[in-house]
């Protein structure tokens, strides 16, 4: 199993608010290690959504805010749109297994 | 703009190896981490391992530092990930991206590779 624990889904109507929750321990994010978000569309390759907990790289919308908090981390969507349906990763590094590691996964569906 | 190439699918046999490549282009990479992630069908990523190519020096994921050997050409900024003893269970896209030496996140990522392991 990973290492970083992602509900398997979340889901809401055009224009909510909807948070992604990446839950790990402490050799991972409760370490201090940063943690960082990916979106992957069907058939891409994973894109980076957010860097170092709370930064958009240029480009990404500001509806897309991350947030840390002791051995937790979480992405938020706001103002959610047809776009946004894809599946989302976190990612950190955990110092007992000397490894990046990423999140189960969420996939997020507008209805 | 960086830019990561990989190589074409690959349909290996049981038992077999596979070896893809991960080229980058616009930038400077010397001193940056290539890393090898993996998803199988349906499935989440899974980091592999990774290489600094001017150092030549790989890390790997425990479960994968059996079978998966990761090399680079500093000269031409290729990476490359081998895995042996091929199972259906390796059928799966394979990833290269890309991490800066200070940072611990991966941008860009390359297209991904689908390799096929069927008799």
């Amino acid at each position: 199993q990973s290492a970083l624990t992602q509900p398997p889904s979340v889901s809401g109507a055009p224009g909510q608010r909807v948070t992604i929750s990446c839950t790990g321990s402490s050799s991972n994010i409760g370490a201090g290690f940063d943690v960082h978000w990916y979106q992957q569309l069907p058939g891409k390759a994973p894109k980076l959504l957010m860097y170092a907990n709370t930064n958009r790289p240029s480009g990404v919308s500001d509806r897309f805010s991350g947030s840390k908090s002791g051995i937790s981390a979480s992405l938020a969507i706001t103002g959610l749109q047809a776009e946004d349906e894809a599946d989302y990763y976190c990612q950190s590094y955990d110092t007992s297994l000397s490894a990046h590691v990423f999140g189960s996964g969420t996939k997020v569906t507008v209805l | 703009q960086v830019q990561l190439v990989q190589s074409g699918a690959e349909v290996k046999k049981p038992g077999s190896s596979v070896k893809v490549s991960c080229k980058a282009s616009g930038g400077t990479f010397s001193s940056y981490t290539f890393g090898w992630v993996r998803q199988a069908p349906g499935q989440g990523l899974e980091w592999m391992g990774g290489i600094i190519p001017i150092f030549q020096k790989a890390t790997y994921a425990q479960k994968f530092q059996v079978r998966v050997t990761i090399t680079a050409d500093a000269s031409t900024t290729t990476a490359y990930m081998e895995l042996s003893s091929l199972t259906s269970e390796d059928t799966a896209v394979y990833f290269c991206a890309i991490k800066s030496p200070a940072d611990s996140w991966f941008d860009p990522w390359g297209q991904g590779t689908l390799v096929t392991v069927s008799s």
